[in-house]
């Protein structure tokens, strides 16, 4: 089973509002990843965590807030967006994301509009 | 810098019609090269890993094969179903980041 759930599917919030995004895995993966995609372009990386630390921050605003509570969940917390946040954001674990190549595999993804 | 070009960006194929995409890499030690499916608003699907020159992997009509500086995902008597961007990535070490192409764009036609 190779399948990592994102909670919600869609979600529109205006630009004071506080909302969260949620990400779950039960593979026993170790790493989780973060990424931001605009329509017509390839995933790019915000967050990555290896065993619950943030190991990587690609320069991402202030207003995203990542959060790893426990191995296999994954939280983004999201304040003060701007329109041009508006994506779908994407989730993705991997096993240990410390040695080699690891498989990233990826979760459905929440479209995010901002208003 | 790591830079992954994919070709073409779009391909129209008719039904049955075999073809190739490629992705080529410039990087200083590959760990890794990816192959990624992507349907309209959802997540990357996994494909392939590919580690080394010559090492070749197949799933029903794909197959992907690498070298020292690119990769083709070749596809065998495509069907409608077929139809989807594919994004090709490469893992250099140094951390868990990928490096993403931009895609190719393929659609099969009855």
């Amino acid at each position: 089973d190779t399948e990592v759930t994102q909670t919600p599917k869609h979600l529109v919030m205006g630009m004071t509002n506080k909302k969260s995004l949620k990400c779950e895995q039960h593979m026993g993966h170790r790493a989780m990843y973060w990424y931001k995609q605009k329509a017509k372009k390839p995933p790019e990386l915000m967050f990555v965590y290896s065993y619950e630390k943030l190991s990587i921050n690609e320069s991402v605003p202030s207003r995203f807030s990542p959060e790893c509570p426990n191995s296999s969940l994954l939280n983004l917390h999201l304040h003060a967006l701007q329109p041009e946040d508006s994506a779908l954001y994407l989730c993705a674990s991997s096993q240990t994301g410390t040695s080699g190549a690891d498989t990233q595999y990826f979760g459905p993804g929440t479209r995010l509009t901002v208003l | 810098e790591d830079q992954v070009t994919q070709s073409p960006e779009a391909l129209r194929l008719q039904e049955g019609e075999s073809s190739s995409l490629n992705c080529s890499y410039t990087v200083s030690g590959l760990r890794g090269l990816f192959w990624y499916r992507q349907d309209p608003g959802k997540g990357p699907e996994f494909l392939f890993t590919l580690y080394s020159a010559g090492e070749e992997k197949e799933k029903e009509r794909l197959k992907a094969t690498l070298t020292k500086k690119e990769s083709f995902l070749h596809i065998t008597a495509p069907k409608p179903e077929d139809s989807a961007t594919y994004l090709c990535a490469v893992y250099t070490g140094g951390g868990n980041k990928l490096t993403f192409g931009t895609g190719t764009q393929l659609k099969v036609e009855l």
